[in-house]
């Protein structure tokens, strides 16, 4: 069966320091990847997408980037966080039928 | 662009009602309908897929259906307990096998013993 795996779980960050998060999926293989970011009081909003290795689409600009260097692994990063990176994170994937499976999230706090 | 919309965005209810979440979508050419529960500081947890040519997905006391000319969705809970209490999601998959998924804010639901 299929898994995605995402870590850390919660970290806080002081502004300016890097991010780096990472999310792999087991089980599968191509699958579409996701970046998710869950603001307190607001709805989900779709950060990148990638639907193969070194394939990604920005959907907002933003202090951050993403990265695929491998079939199964999706990379979000920031060089300098601001206060405003603080938010609840969420990666996914999905294949070419089917639904979407959700990691269990990073919440980042920048302090 | 898609929109979606969820009523109500919050419900309290006493335990053993039966109770039904709407949603709502403002693009009819959708590849699926998905209902996702997220619990507080948890991720999103999948409960059921509706794809395009379906009518109605059923997991236990779980019913969705779908009304896809008309833009609608509703998700009917049986027989409500407390551990049903969580932020249900709804979310529509863009016309392709690879479309992006489009959320509505939630339904907050609490569900009193």
């Amino acid at each position: 069966s299929q898994t995605i795996h995402q870590w850390p779980a919660t970290l806080v960050q002081p502004v300016g320091s890097p991010l780096s998060l990472e999310c792999t999926v087991e089980g599968t293989s191509n699958p579409n990847l996701y970046w998710y970011r869950q603001a307190a009081g607001r709805g989900l909003q779709l950060l990148f997408y990638s639907v193969g290795i070194g394939q990604i689409s920005s959907e907002v600009p933003q202090n951050l980037s993403a990265s695929r260097p491998q079939d199964r692994q999706f990379i979000l990063s920031s060089k300098k966080l601001l206060l405003s990176d603080s938010g609840f994170y969420l990666c996914a994937w999905s294949g070419a039928v089917g639904g979407y499976t959700f990691g269990s999230g990073t919440r980042l706090t920048v302090v | 662009k898609q929109e979606v919309t969820q009523i109500p965005a919050a419900l309290s209810v006493p335990e053993g009602e039966n109770l039904v979440l709407n949603c709502s979508f403002t693009d009819s050419a959708i590849y699926n309908l998905q209902w996702f529960r997220q619990d507080p500081g948890k991720g999103l947890t999948s409960l059921l897929l509706i794809q395009s040519s379906q009518r109605e997905q059923t997991s236990g006391r779980l019913n969705a259906s779908l009304d896809k000319s008309s833009g609608r969705s509703t998700l009917y809970i049986a027989a409500s307990q407390p551990g049903d209490s969580a932020t249900y999601l709804c979310a529509v998959k863009g016309g392709t096998s690879y479309g992006k998924l489009t959320f509505g804010q939630g339904t907050i639901l609490t569900v009193h013993p």
